[in-house]
């Protein structure tokens, strides 16, 4: 998998959008950006994904720079229930067996 | 969307005792599963690859004789702890692939008295 590197934490205020960023600058040409978020106590739920061009769902959308080194995942009108670890992956050969780095705890109040 | 259900949601054993953990994809199939273990203020780690029909693939530092695996159908697989001890006690979470991305049990919080 590609190393990825992000913030360890985040503060975002209910209603506004959260950007959490996500560095990958070893990724090669044919890996996925992933992003998956944990809920607390919860098992991790699946967000988005993109190879390099932007990407948007009902839930997030995911920017990925024109080199591919980093991507910010956004989440356009944050909620108290958006609080969660949020994982940045690059998995290698697929989306399947991940690695999991330490995330970014993103707290969403009032 | 697809399910991944585990079982059970949280469980207490004595120390020396083993506990089965089941995941169970509802609504599709899965020849491949994967076991994570996640200990309080840490990230998951991943254990073992689960392959139904055949053995599991453990990784590195994860004892094989501990924790068993068996995939014996393409809707569940199991992971035993065989002689459960204290610091066993953690959270166990599963996951089976789909098309293009993982799907996650709700976990399976585990103390061990």
């Amino acid at each position: 998998d590609a190393k990825t590197t992000q913030p360890t934490s985040m503060d975002c205020a209910e209603g506004r959008a959260a950007n959490l960023p996500c560095n990958h600058s070893t990724i090669s040409g044919n890996e996925y950006v992933y992003w998956y978020r944990q809920i607390h106590s919860q098992g991790p739920q699946y967000i988005i994904h993109g190879l390099k061009n932007n990407e948007t769902n009902e839930m997030a959308s995911l920017i990925i720079t024109e080199d591919r080194k980093s991507s910010t995942l956004i989440l356009p009108h944050a909620t108290l229930r958006d609080t969660a670890v949020y994982y940045c992956i690059s998995p290698l050969g697929g989306g399947n067996k991940l690695t999991f780095g330490t995330g970014t705890q993103l707290k969403v109040e009032l | 969307g697809a399910v991944v259900s585990q079982h059970p949601s949280w469980v207490i054993c004595k120390s020396g005792t083993s506990v089965k953990i089941e995941c169970r994809s509802l609504d599709f199939q899965a020849t491949t599963m994967f076991w994570y273990r996640q200990f309080p203020k840490q990230s998951l780690m991943l254990m073992a690859t689960s392959n139904e029909g055949s053995k599991a693939t453990y990784e590195q530092g994860v004892e094989k004789d501990k924790f068993l695996i068996n995939h014996a159908s393409l809707t569940l697989s199991t992971l035993t702890v065989t002689s459960a001890h204290p610091e066993d006690s953690s959270f166990y979470i599963c996951s089976a692939p789909g098309d293009t991305e993982a799907f996650f049990g709700q976990g399976t919080r585990l103390t061990v008295v």
